[in-house]
C-alpha cells in the first residue's frame, strides 16, 4: 500500500514565523502535491512537483514556497505564517506510470495548522 | 473553464434512504475520479471511469460516467452510518502538466441514525 507521512497532525505557529510542513512518500511517486482545506472551499493546490528540483504554482502559491530535493520528500515552506493561512494542509502524491492507477491521488493524513 | 461543479454541497439523509451527488463539467472529460473523505481523515480514492457510459459498483456504490463523458454520479443505495464523509470528484487538469486533478467542492453527506 502506498504511505504518504506528514510531519505533525497539529501544529500551532505565532504569526511571523518561519513554517516547515514535510511528506514523504514510499512509493517511488514522480508527482507531490500541497493542498489547503477549509470549509466550503474543497481542496485547492498551493503547489506540485512532478520531478525532484521541479515545482509549479498551483491556484494559491500566494504566501508559500517548496522544496523538493529527494523524490520522496516535498516540503511546504511559510516564510512569514500569518493567520489567514490557519488551515488544513494536505500532501498528497501520484505516479506517472503506465498502469490505470495513473493520476490516482494519494494523500497524507493532514497537519491542522493553527497560526495565532 | 476546467472546473467541476459538484452538487448538491449537502445532503442529510435518514439512514436507509438512498443518496445521489453529481459532477458536472462544461468540457469532455477524458476519465473522472471519485474521492472519499472521512470526518477527520483524508481524501480516499474510490474509483476511475474512463469509458463513456460506464457504470462500476462497489457494494452498494454505483459509479456512472455519462455518455457525452460531460457529468458523473455517485449513487449510494440503502445508506449506513459508516457512508457519512464528504465526496469529491476530480478532473484531470489538461492545461497544467505531469497530472496535476481538479476536484469538486464536494458533497457532504450526513446519515441520520
Amino acid at each position: 500500500d502506498v504511505k504518504v507521512t506528514q510531519s505533525s497532525r497539529y501544529l500551532v505557529k505565532r504569526t511571523g514565523e518561519k513554517v516547515f510542513l514535510e511528506c514523504v512518500q514510499d512509493m517511488d511517486h514522480e508527482n507531490m502535491f500541497w493542498y489547503r482545506q477549509d470549509p466550503g472551499l474543497g481542496l485547492r493546490l498551493i503547489y506540485f512537483s512532478y520531478d525532484v528540483k521541479m515545482k509549479e504554482k498551483g491556484d494559491i502559491p500566494e504566501g508559500y514556497s517548496v522544496s523538493r530535493e529527494k523524490k520522496e520528500r516535498f516540503s511546504l515552506i511559510l516564510e512569514s505564517a500569518s493567520t489567514n493561512q490557519t488551515s488544513m494542509y494536505l500532501c498528497a502524491s501520484s505516479s506517472r506510470g503506465r498502469t490505470h492507477r495513473r493520476d490516482t491521488q494519494y494523500f497524507g493524513p493532514g497537519t491542522r495548522l493553527t497560526v495565532l | 473553464g476546467q472546473q467541476v461543479m459538484q452538487i448538491p454541497q449537502y445532503q442529510h439523509v435518514q439512514e436507509g434512504e438512498d443518496f445521489t451527488t453529481y459532477c458536472n463539467s462544461s468540457t469532455t472529460l477524458s476519465n473522472i475520479q471519485w474521492y472519499k473523505q472521512r470526518p477527520g481523515g483524508h481524501p480516499v480514492f474510490l474509483i476511475q471511469l474512463v469509458k463513456s457510459g460506464e457504470v462500476k459498483k462497489q457494494k452498494r456504490l454505483t459509479f456512472q460516467f455519462g455518455e457525452a463523458k460531460k457529468n458523473s454520479s455517485l449513487h449510494i443505495t440503502a445508506t449506513q452510518t459508516t457512508d457519512v464523509g464528504t465526496y469529491f470528484c476530480a478532473r484531470q487538469n489538461y492545461g497544467g502538466s505531469q497530472g496535476n486533478l481538479i476536484f469538486g467542492k464536494g458533497t457532504k453527506l450526513s446519515v441520520k441514525p
